[in-house]
């Protein structure tokens, strides 16, 4: 695809429920970021893949959030026992080195009810 | 840790008008820094990016300035139009890859 995909594009889910949200970035692109953004607020660092492996993820708010990239290219954000503070819309972007843009997705909205 | 901080956090202005948005950054220790646009409802464009190495960068109406010692960025908006009403995002890259949003400033261009 010409852009970075993100599916589903909106997810309600009652409190307590586990929930996975995919990722396809840009073909060739190593760098993945996911990032969660509310209301009237800046995108919060979530984590960052480069390739496969997790390069930082100290943005994940506890452990009931994890994001895997098994093969480098296609990453799931998936967060057990949702909670409504969870709710939010959750960004994925991917860039090919740290000297090219980053390309977004248009976000999962997630609504935990 | 490092912080962006952007002002104001919204502006309206009548069409037409030069404008500028400010950024500015904790740490300088960075690799570049980016303004992004988002719309309603919308993932975040790249508009500009700026490597540290850099004092400046410029895409049609839009002028974006890098101070990497002071810790602050300008964006600058000539001429500007109702289609330019939009949120617009900094963001630094830090050494260890990580990319630190600020909250936007929320730009109203007034017909």
């Amino acid at each position: 695809g010409a852009g970075v995909s993100q599916t589903p594009s909106n997810k309600v889910t009652e409190k307590g429920k586990y929930v996975e949200l995919r990722c396809d970035p840009i073909s060739g692109h190593t760098a993945l970021y996911w990032y969660r953004q509310s209301l009237g607020q800046g995108p919060e660092f979530l984590i960052y893949f480069q390739g496969t492996g997790a390069a930082d993820d100290s943005g994940l708010p506890n452990d009931r959030f994890f994001a895997v990239r098994p093969e480098g290219s296609v990453s799931t954000l998936k967060i057990q026992r949702t909670e409504r503070g969870d709710s939010a819309v959750y960004l994925c972007a991917s860039s090919t080195t740290g000297t090219t843009p980053l390309h977004f997705g248009n976000g999962t909205r997630l609504t935990v009810t | 840790k490092q912080e962006v901080t952007q002002i104001p956090a919204a502006l309206s202005v009548p069409e037409g008008e030069n404008l500028v948005l400010n950024c500015s950054f904790t740490d300088s220790a960075i690799y570049n820094l980016q303004w992004f646009r988002q719309d309603p409802g919308k993932g975040l464009t790249s508009l500009l990016l700026i490597q540290s190495s850099q004092r400046e960068q410029t895409s049609g109406r839009l002028n974006a300035s890098l101070d990497k010692s002071s810790g602050r960025s300008t964006l600058y908006i000539a001429a500007s139009q109702p289609g330019d009403s939009a949120t617009y995002l900094c963001a630094v890259m830090n050494r260890d890859d990580k990319i630190i949003f600020g909250k936007g400033t929320r730009l109203h261009i007034l017909p």
